[in-house]
C-alpha cells in the first residue's frame, strides 16, 4: 500500500535562512510525487511535482524537491525562507496506473519562518 | 480562468441529517476528485468521477456517495450525518484520470460541522 511520511510536526527557521520540510514514500513501481501547501482556511495549492527525469524539481514561489530514489525521499527546500512563506505543507503520492490516480497525502509539517 | 469552486463554504448539520456539497472544476478539466481533510489531518480520498462514472474509490462507507454532471460539474452528498464527518471537505480537478502526469487542482473547501 502507498503511504507518505513527514517525520516532522513543524519546522521553524529564521528569514533568510535555507529550510528543509522532510518526506519519505513507499509505493509499488514509479512514484508521482507532489507538494502542496495550505495557508489558514484555505484549500491546497500546488507547488511542484516529480514525473520523471531530472531528479531536483523546481516549482512555484522559489520552492524546489529534491527526488531521492535510493532513500524514497522527496525534500522541499528553499534557499532564503519568508515570513510568507508560513504555513502547512503536505507531501503526497499517487499511482500511476490508468484510473489509479487517488493521491495519498502525509500529515502535513507546520512551517513557521519568523523575522 | 476560473479555478476550482466549492459551495458553500460553510455549513453546519446535526447528526443524522443529509448534506449536499458542490463543485465546480477548473476550466479544460474533466475528471472531479473530493477528499476529506479532518482537523490535524492530511486529505483523505473519498472518490474519482470521470465521464460521469465513479472510477475510483477510496475507504469510505457507502453514506458517501457522488454524481458528475454532463459540464464536468459534481456533487457530494453524505447520509446520515454523524458527528465525525465535521471535516473540509476539498475538491480537486484535473484533466483525465488516465494516469498520466496531470495535475490535481483544489478549491478552497467547505467546511462542515455536525452537530
Amino acid at each position: 500500500a502507498q503511504s507518505v511520511a513527514q517525520p516532522e510536526d513543524q519546522v521553524n527557521v529564521a528569514e533568510g535562512n535555507p529550510l528543509t520540510v522532510k518526506c519519505t514514500y513507499s509505493v509499488s513501481g514509479n512514484p508521482y510525487l507532489f507538494w502542496y501547501v495550505q495557508y489558514p482556511n484555505r484549500g491546497l495549492q500546488f507547488l511542484l511535482k516529480y514525473i520523471t527525469g531530472d531528479n531536483l524539481v523546481k516549482g512555484s514561489y522559489g520552492f524546489e524537491a529534491e527526488f531521492n530514489k535510493s532513500q524514497t525521499s522527496f525534500h522541499l527546500k528553499k534557499p532564503s525562507a519568508l515570513v510568507s512563506d508560513s504555513a502547512l505543507y503536505f507531501c503526497a503520492v499517487r499511482e500511476t496506473a490508468v484510473y489509479r490516480t487517488a493521491l495519498i497525502f502525509g500529515k502535513g509539517t507546520t512551517l513557521s519562518v519568523s523575522s | 480562468d476560473a479555478g476550482v469552486t466549492q459551495s458553500p463554504t460553510h455549513l453546519i448539520k446535526t447528526r443524522g441529517q443529509q448534506v449536499t456539497l458542490r463543485c465546480s472544476p477548473k476550466s479544460g478539466h474533466d475528471t472531479v476528485s473530493w477528499y476529506q481533510q479532518a482537523l490535524g489531518q492530511g486529505p483523505q480520498f473519498i472518490f474519482q468521477y470521470y465521464e460521469e462514472e465513479e472510477r475510483q474509490r477510496g475507504n469510505f462507507p457507502d453514506r458517501f456517495s457522488g454524481h458528475q454532471f454532463p459540464n464536468y460539474s459534481s456533487e457530494l452528498n453524505v447520509n446520515a450525518l454523524l458527528l465525525g464527518d465535521s471535516a473540509l471537505y476539498l475538491c480537486a480537478s484535473s484533466f483525465g484520470p488516465q494516469g498520466g502526469q496531470e495535475t490535481q487542482y483544489f478549491g478552497p473547501g467547505t467546511r462542515l460541522l455536525v452537530l
